[in-house]
Formats: C-alpha cells, structure tokens, sequence
C-alpha cells in the first residue's frame, strides 16, 4: 500500500476563495481524521470518520469548514470562503485495529 | 477532558549521548498510546505503538514504556545519533481518536 495519499501537496489561495483538500486512506482502514497543525495550537482534530460516517466533528472551527466522506477510499475536507487564518498544514490519517498512519499533508496558504 | 503534556519542549545534546523523552496524560482510560516523529516541513512518522495492557515497546535504539495508572509514557532513545533530530510526540488513542502532545525538538549535534 503507499500509505495514506492527500493532494495537493501546497495550495495558496486568495481569501474568499473555496479550497479543497483531498485524502485517500489506507485500504482496508476504517477510521479516517483529519488534523490541522500550527505553531501556535500543534495538533488539533478536526474531524473523524468511521465507515465512512462523521463520528465527531467538534474541532471543526466553523460552518465555513466542512468533510465528506462518500466512501471507503476517499474523503474531502473543504473550506468555504477561506481566510488568512485557516493557513495551516492539514494532515489526513487512518487507522485499523491499532496503529495510525499519517499522509504528508497539504499546506494551505490563504492571501 | 484528555490532556497530553510532553516534556521537555525541547532537548540539545552532543550526539552519543542515551536520551528520555515524557508524555503525561491526565485521564488513565486510554486505549493506546503511540509515538511519532516528524521532520521539519514533513509528516508525522509513526515509531512504537504500546497498546493498553503492555508496559513497553522496543524497536532498534527506541524503547517507549507505558505506566496507565500515573498517566506517563517515555520515550528512551539509545546512542543518539544526529539523524535522530526532529520532533517526537505522543498521542494517547482515547477510544477511537488520537489526542496530541505538544511535541519535543529534539538535536542531535555531532
């Protein structure tokens, strides 16, 4: 398996503007995060699925932040409008039985 | 609510020396505990998993310990090598999600 997969890799966008970031887990797991990492906060769980069903999204800061996941091997995090804050590296994870496996991250850069 | 502190924040030693990282966490009930590595501008990298009912986990140079019932986990890091700089941090896995530290630099200077 290559391991959990997030595109793009860098995205910069304008404030205003909607930003998409995609995630495709690691075949067979079925728990799914996605994480958002600053200097000012580190770590912070955003959202989590399980069989592909939103279990607990209260880190999600607000309404303009929303994830899908419509199946097994692929979920989506988008922010609609974006602003300067949401500048962050997002991290996608997934995880089986036991150990959490993370994708390299998409850093979001909003102007 | 969990709460996961690692200490210290960050760590400068000469290369050699046996090193030991910390991760408390406030509420025992966890159900695993791992740790990570993470290099600057890159992702997290997954090193020892320790699931509940052990006491630790060894892999190479890297033993991690676990002690539920005083909320701690360390990381021991043998013959440190320069290669071994970046950022450990441990999550405690809380029933289904992963709870975060706030992560030790670690260097490593020949």
């Amino acid at each position: 398996d290559a391991g959990v997969i997030q595109s793009p890799r860098h995205e910069v966008t304008e404030m205003g503007q909607e930003v998409t970031l995609r995630c495709k887990p690691i075949s067979g797991h079925d728990y799914l995060f996605w994480y958002r990492q600053t200097m000012m906060r580190g770590l912070e769980l955003l959202i989590y699925f399980n069989n592909n069903v939103p279990i607990d999204d209260s880190g999600m800061p607000e309404d303009r932040f929303s994830a899908k996941m419509p199946n097994a091997s692929f979920s989506t995090l988008k922010i609609q409008p974006s602003e300067p804050r949401d500048s962050a590296v997002y991290f996608c994870a997934s995880r089986g039985d036991s150990v959490a496996f993370f994708g390299q991250g998409t850093r979001l850069t909003v102007v | 609510k969990q709460e996961v502190t690692q200490i210290p924040a960050a760590l400068s030693v000469p290369e050699g020396e046996n090193l030991v990282l910390n991760c408390s966490f406030t509420d025992s009930a966890i159900y695993n505990l791992q740790w990570f590595r993470q290099d600057p501008g890159k992702g997290l990298t997954s090193l020892l998993l320790i699931q509940s009912s052990q006491r630790e986990q060894t892999s190479g140079r890297l033993n991690a310990s676990l002690d539920k019932s005083s909320g701690r986990s360390t990381l021991y890091i043998a013959a440190s090598q320069p290669g071994d700089s970046a950022t450990y941090l441990c999550a405690v896995i809380d029933a289904d999600k992963l709870i975060f530290g706030t992560g030790t630099r670690l260097q490593v200077f020949p």
